[in-house]
């Protein structure tokens, strides 16, 4: 079975931290993709990555960046974290060419 | 894809009875088309999907979805479901040929299975 693991389920940080997400999946997927989730506005697309070292922004990047050092872990980074980030982060993974993604279980932040 | 609707916030019904949830898609090219579901504190999961061949594709768990284009459309169905059905349902989609193999979902469905 496909993995993806998210460093923490539940997170609380400060207004202008700098905030780290880590993502690990373990089927050597090329492909990684960070998501927030809302109620009522589903899953947007923050940043996505289809190789080592290369990313690509998705529909909502502001305020944040990642880092992709290594094939199997996708890192997001909220620069100095604002209350509007306060989310659900869902991290996913795909195979080059393929449009199925494996999701992780999720990291709920809170941003106070 | 441009986007993904699914009219329905939340769907109750009742165990064993039927359950429809709709989505509709707007794209100006053929699509991919997916239905995943997240059960309370997990991650999504793929449920069922369309990528050629037969109109109809049927899940593990008695779920079925038709594709039809002239509709635009990707309705998901069960006959008769259960409480452990209970959860939220995305549709989403993909533009056939599009490189970044990038997926524009719905603003999900949540289904309540009462007894």
């Amino acid at each position: 079975d496909v993995k993806v693991t998210q460093s923490s389920r539940y997170l609380v940080k400060r207004t202008g931290e700098k905030v780290f997400l880590e993502c690990v999946q373990d089927m050597d997927h090329e492909n990684m993709f960070w998501y927030r989730q809302d109620p009522g506005l589903g899953l947007r697309l923050i940043y996505f990555s289809y190789d080592v070292k290369m990313k690509e922004k998705g529909d909502i990047p502001e305020g944040y960046s990642v880092s992709r050092e290594k094939k199997e872990r996708f890192s997001l980074i909220l620069e100095s974290a604002s209350t509007n980030q306060t989310s659900m982060y869902l991290c996913a993974s795909s195979f080059a060419g393929a449009y199925e993604q494996y999701f992780g279980p999720g990291t709920r932040l809170t941003v106070t | 894809a441009q986007s993904v609707t699914q009219l329905d916030s939340q769907v109750p019904v009742f165990e064993e009875a039927p359950v429809e949830l709709r989505c509709n898609y707007s794209s100006s090219v053929s699509v991919y088309l997916f239905w995943y579901v997240q059960y309370p504190n997990q991650g999504l999961q793929l449920l069922l999907k369309y990528l050629s061949g037969s109109t109809l594709v049927k899940s593990i768990n008695g779920f079925e979805a038709e594709f039809n284009k002239s509709q635009t459309s990707f309705h998901l169905r069960k006959p008769s479901v259960h409480i452990s059905d209970t959860a939220e349902y995305f549709c989403a989609v993909s533009d056939q040929g599009d490189s970044s193999y990038k997926l524009i979902f719905g603003s999900g469905t949540r289904l309540l299975v009462r007894p």
